[in-house]
């Protein structure tokens, strides 16, 4: 299973919007809606964003938003903040009944 | 809140067994699913694997043959051994609670694990 493809770096300056792609197969995002995102501050373990590719959960701003499309999802954080530099992984649900990471994108806000 | 918490060895030389724990608080063991994710040093998240309420338990093609998972009910923890261990393996891991298709609604805070001799 390999992982899913992000783009290694993305910026926008803050109160910008930006959006991170997360491209797998069929046989994961292609499948199912289990795609979930993460961010990852310094220093610090991640932290769920988004599950079932489009829901937030509790606590998290309403500035995130998932999308999903064919063997495609987005991430898109709107109104850029200086605190949303961070790391961030999608991770999906395949057929095999395993996970599946992307290789991470780090957020510049510039 | 379910709080989760790794412990074991910092230092583990190679082609020997790397063993860790996560003690659960704050919710009970027998729900959820519980995976262990790693992070080597300057790059990105790796599953493990997961290990469901029941016991069931799914891994990582690329390290099933060396995982094992394991449920501790009576303790309220799970378990991660890894044999024959390399450099490769130097990590930071982390034990998560999550559910079959999501991984880590909780984290713990990691725990360091360097492979040398």
């Amino acid at each position: 299973q390999s992982a899913l493809t992000q783009p290694a770096s993305v910026s926008g300056s803050p109160g910008q919007s930006i959006t991170i792609s997360c491209t797998g197969t069929s046989s994961d995002i292609g499948f199912y809606n289990y795609v979930s995102w993460f961010q990852q501050q310094p220093g610090e373990a991640p932290k769920l964003i988004i599950y079932d590719a489009y829901y937030r959960p509790s606590g998290v701003s309403f500035r995130f938003s998932g999308s999903k499309s064919g063997n495609t999802a987005s991430l898109t954080i709107s109104g850029l903040q200086a605190e949303d530099e961070a790391d961030y992984y999608c991770c999906s649900y395949t057929t095999s009944r395993i996970l599946v990471f992307g290789g991470g994108t780090k957020l510049t806000v510039l | 809140q379910v709080q989760l918490q790794e412990s074991g060895p910092g230092l583990v030389k190679p082609s020997e067994t790397l063993s860790l724990t996560c003690n659960v608080s704050g919710g009970s063991i027998t729900r959820d699913y519980w995976s262990w994710i790693r992070q080597p040093p300057g790059k990105g998240l790796e599953w493990i694997g997961h290990i469901s309420y029941s016991g069931g338990t799914n891994y990582n093609p690329s390290l099933k043959s060396r995982v094992i998972i394991s449920l501790d009910t009576s303790k309220n923890q799970f378990s991660l051994k890894m044999s024959s261990v390399t450099a490769a393996d130097t990590a930071l891991y982390y034990c998560a609670r999550g559910y079959a298709s999501t991984p880590g609604y909780s984290w713990g805070q990691g725990t360091r694990v360097t492979v040398s001799s």
